[in-house]
């Protein structure tokens, strides 16, 4: 099944102690995407990647980290989380080679850091 | 500058009402135009992509209107399964490739009985 799986599903974690949420797709996806939902903000976007070894900032990329060493593999990687970065985090791909492929996203991660 | 804006809403409507949602976007040069829906803390989930010539998807109705620069959507004979937050999004264009994907921050409605 055509799918993108995050990991985890929820996590309560203390402020400064890093962690890694990871995202898998199994597409063949060249884009990949991370998003932070809060209430009243939308969707923002923290990072992206655009094809292996490729990735930018999106809007809110200040205290996280992403590598995209594999093409099916997007991790999100957060080195000294803070209480601000409690949310609601959602990973996407799609295929970069067509305009109208669709974004997928995957079941999404909260996280709570206190 | 907001490069998609929505009217957040909320729309509130009766059961069987036509609503109508609209989106703006700042890049002449943007090439794809999709609208998501949302379900609370749920996975946004494609709705429809939006075409040139406007498409029709049952009780849904996209259109896209290059020269004013905004997509639209209709819907027809609501239901309450329809509430739910309503994502615009636009795919950029960079040159001669494509560039980032801009969400809306959405338009919620509720239907009511």
């Amino acid at each position: 099944e055509a799918q993108v799986t995050q990991n985890p599903r929820y996590l309560i974690t203390v402020t400064g102690k890093k962690l890694t949420v990871t995202c898998s797709q199994n597409m063949n996806h060249e884009y990949m995407s991370w998003y932070r939902q809060d209430p009243g903000l939308g969707l923002r976007q923290i990072y992206y990647s655009m094809n292996v070894e490729v990735t930018d900032k999106g809007d809110v990329p200040e205290g996280y980290k992403v590598s995209r060493k594999e093409k099916r593999n997007f991790p999100l990687i957060l080195e000294s989380p803070s209480p601000n970065q409690t949310s609601l985090y959602f990973c996407a791909s799609r295929y970069w080679s067509s305009y109208n492929s669709p974004l997928h996203f995957g079941n999404g991660t909260r996280l709570t850091v206190t | 500058r907001k490069e998609v804006e929505q009217d957040p809403g909320p729309f509130n409507v009766p059961e069987g009402a036509t609503v109508a949602f609209n989106c703006t976007y700042s890049n002449s040069a943007s090439q794809s135009f999709f609208w998501y829906r949302q379900d609370c803390r749920k996975e946004p989930k494609l709705l429809m992509s939006v075409y040139s010539s406007g498409n029709e998807d049952g009780r849904f109705t996209a259109q896209l209107n290059r020269a004013s620069q905004y997509i639209s959507l209709l819907i027809r004979d609501s239901k309450l399964s329809d509430s739910a937050t309503y994502l615009c999004v636009v795919a950029e264009r960079r040159g001669g490739s494509q560039g980032n994907l801009i969400f809306g921050k959405g338009t919620k409605l509720s239907v009511k009985p």
